[in-house]
């Protein structure tokens, strides 16, 4: 059964880089999107974005310019990079394992395998 | 790009209830939706994929249906381990998930 399990530190400064890593378990980081959601607190999610295992990503286009995602096949493991944070990016990150396919001009996508959460709190 | 619109944002109900939540997408995506059940303090958890497809090990008084623009899942009939949040998703470029709707207890 496959787990994913998040990891990094839970306060980072105003104007820092946040990072995270997801560890795969149970399972080959091998086929699959990987993908980052995050939660403000009190709030509804906001995907962040993925990474397939050959390494080609996608970014939600309101955090493109600050987010890098990669991934390591020998370790299991996918990354997050948040750049210059600020109070907004207060929240619960987690990472999903996704699968997709195109079917008559429309993407199916959805994310099956989750990992707890972890908190991150921007403050100073 | 294409907004997901869930309504109620929140509804009262009791345990035996049979409940719906609509989620409205703001253009035409087949049948390319999902349900996501989130408790709180949890992960989400896929409830429902492709608009209508059970996932493995969700019990069956959980079912999705609708294509196009308007789509619902339905409850049944209300457990006491239903009262949660729930998201509709779909993706059009990126994935992006609905305002959420959350089921409390009345």
């Amino acid at each position: 059964q496959v787990q994913l399990q998040e990891s990094g530190p839970g306060l980072v400064k105003p104007s820092e880089t946040l990072s995270l890593t997801c560890t795969v378990s149970g399972g080959s980081i091998s086929s699959y999107y990987w993908s980052w959601i995050r939660q403000p607190p009190g709030k509804g999610l906001e995907w962040i974005g993925y990474i397939y295992y050959s390494g080609s990503t996608n970014y939600n286009p309101s955090l493109k310019s600050r987010v890098t995602i990669s991934v390591d096949t020998s370790k299991n493991q996918f990354s997050l990079k948040l750049s210059s944070v600020t109070a907004a990016d207060t929240a619960v990150y987690y990472c999903a394992r996704g699968s997709g396919y195109d079917y008559l001009d429309y993407y199916y996508y959805y994310m099956d395998v989750w990992g707890k959460g972890t908190t991150v709190t921007v403050s100073s | 790009a294409i907004q997901l619109t869930q309504s109620p944002s929140s509804l009262s109900a009791s345990v035996g209830d049979r409940v719906t939540i609509t989620c409205r997408a703001s253009q035409g995506i087949s049948s390319a939706l999902a349900w996501y059940q989130q408790k709180p303090g949890k992960a989400p958890k896929l409830l429902i994929y492709d608009a209508s497809s059970l996932e493995s090990g969700v019990p069956s008084r959980f079912s999705g249906s609708g294509s196009g623009t308007d789509f619902t899942l339905t409850i049944s009939s209300l457990q006491p381990e239903d009262f949660a949040t729930y998201y509709c998703q779909q993706f059009n470029s990126y994935p992006l998930f609905g305002g959420g709707t959350k089921v409390e207890i009345k």
